[in-house]
């Protein structure tokens, strides 16, 4: 099935850093939603965008839904190890609470 | 708040054996989703319900695959004559309809075919 286009695949960093991660579609999608996974658990919710050019946060997350629909833009600020994980796009092509179309993951890895 | 819950959470079985999962909604929600996620990749939407009607389920895998929800509760998820390429973490989700796309994701159970 179609996976959504993340990246980076992978990140590296130090605690404190700032990190940036992207998600891209050749579909237009009418909801995007990031979702973080730990290692042998479901996908934890952590922001849900509605509406073009809509930037939301959620502590030190925020979230961008870009202009053309077709994109999405997760920053996290001052990176701690609990940040560890791997991070999913979603979208979601109707309004109506459907099914939701996965990325393909951003890891990232803190180094000590 | 009691989250989405599904058992087994770990299930090893024999390739041509039947399996069956559960999974438990959030109480106030009436749609359910499930999801197949195999390592390395995204979760991939497989059938889901609203209430009791399963809504979509052209992206069942295999005729081998099959779900129920019977009373708008709780849903299993039947996988026939397993196969190794079976192996995979199933995962469930739950929404309210006609609310926002937001859906919460359950610990899933990883499935493992020998």
């Amino acid at each position: 099935g179609q996976q959504l286009n993340q990246s980076p695949q992978s990140m590296f960093i130090q605690e404190g850093e700032d990190v940036s991660m992207n998600c891209t579609s050749s579909s237009i999608f009418n909801t995007w939603l990031w979702y973080k996974q730990d290692p042998g658990e479901g996908p934890v919710l952590l922001i849900a965008l509605y509406k073009a050019g809509e930037l939301t946060s959620n502590g030190r997350l925020t979230a961008q839904f870009g202009i053309t629909r077709k994109d999405s833009f997760l920053n996290i600020s001052a990176s701690i190890p609990s940040d560890v994980g791997i991070y999913f796009c979603a979208g979601d092509l109707n309004f109506g609470n459907e099914k939701l179309t996965f990325g393909t993951g951003t890891r990232l890895t803190i180094i000590p | 708040d009691t989250g989405v819950s599904q058992d087994p959470r770990h299930k090893i079985t024999k390739r041509g054996q039947n399996v069956t999962f559960r999974c438990d909604p959030i109480s106030e929600h009436n749609r359910l989703y499930w999801y197949r996620q195999t390592l390395g990749q995204g979760p991939e939407f497989l059938t889901y319900f609203q209430n009791e009607a399963q809504l979509e389920k052209s992206r069942l895998l295999s005729d081998r695959f099959s779900a129920e929800r019977p009373k708008g509760s709780f849903s299993t998820l039947e996988i026939q004559r397993t196969e190794q390429g079976d192996s995979a973490m199933y995962l469930c989700a739950s929404s309210v309809a006609g609310g926002s796309a937001e859906q919460f994701f359950g610990p899933g159970t990883r499935l493992t075919v020998l």
